[in-house]
């Protein structure tokens, strides 16, 4: 069981570059979220998503968009990277409020560099 | 957004000290939660509370959900150095996008 799984671990983009930030969880989860960590800032949301097909928009959305196709995966995207994006991406996963105990199961993250 | 202020931001400690942290908020959690941080890692739930004035173990570490629902508490008895990460709260407020609220974090290091 590997929980919540995220790819790739590392990336360094250029400036303008764009890219897809996957996430698949293997715990039949309806709720998945985007959080970017940035020091002295803990984690912020940035998109999530309360089940296939559905997305909506967290704390610090612009720059960014996701996709949930499938039950299992979320993808972040970015369509231009900028520096201030430059950041740990982590994904997130729960069964909710009333299964779940509102308990959010995290990646180990993708590190992300934009020169 | 809702605001959690977490302090302290980082604690310098001995190997065998008690360590104490907390949460505060602006408004009313229904849940508090308690996060740790290891390098390199994403946050591992520690423990869960549900109600008003709950007191929570898990091994060494204590946790309390605040009667004003406001605040919460997170206690670590002897320390080891396993311990050493950052620890986060996080508050939930209602069912449906089942959204969390995180604090900042506590840099908790263990001096030799």
């Amino acid at each position: 069981n590997a929980g919540v799984t995220q790819t790739p671990k590392f990336r360094v983009l250029k400036t303008g570059q764009s890219m897809t930030l996957l996430c698949a969880q293997d715990m039949n989860h309806e709720y998945m979220y985007w959080y970017r960590q940035d020091p002295g800032m803990g984690l912020r949301l940035i998109h999530y998503s309360v089940g296939e097909g559905t997305t909506a928009k967290g704390e610090v959305p612009d720059g960014y968009n996701v996709s949930r196709l499938k039950k299992q995966n979320f993808l972040l995207g970015l369509e231009s990277a900028a520096p201030s994006q430059t950041s740990v991406y982590f994904c997130a996963s729960t069964d909710g409020g009333r299964l779940g105990k509102n308990i959010q199961y995290f990646g180990a993250g993708t590190r992300l560099s934009v020169l | 957004g809702q605001q959690l202020n977490q302090s302290p931001q980082s604690m310098f400690i001995q190997e065998g000290e008690d360590v104490s942290m907390n949460c505060t908020s602006s408004s009313i959690f229904n849940t508090w939660l308690w996060y740790k941080q290891d390098p390199g890692e994403g946050p591992v739930l520690l423990i869960a509370l549900y109600k008003a004035g709950e007191l929570t173990s898990n091994g060494r570490l204590t946790a309390q959900f605040g009667i004003t629902r406001k605040d919460s508490f997170l206690n670590i008895s002897a320390s080891i150095p396993s311990d050493v990460g950052i620890y986060f709260c996080a508050g939930a407020t209602n069912f449906g996008n089942e959204k969390l609220t995180f604090g900042t974090g506590t840099r908790l290091t263990i001096i030799p």
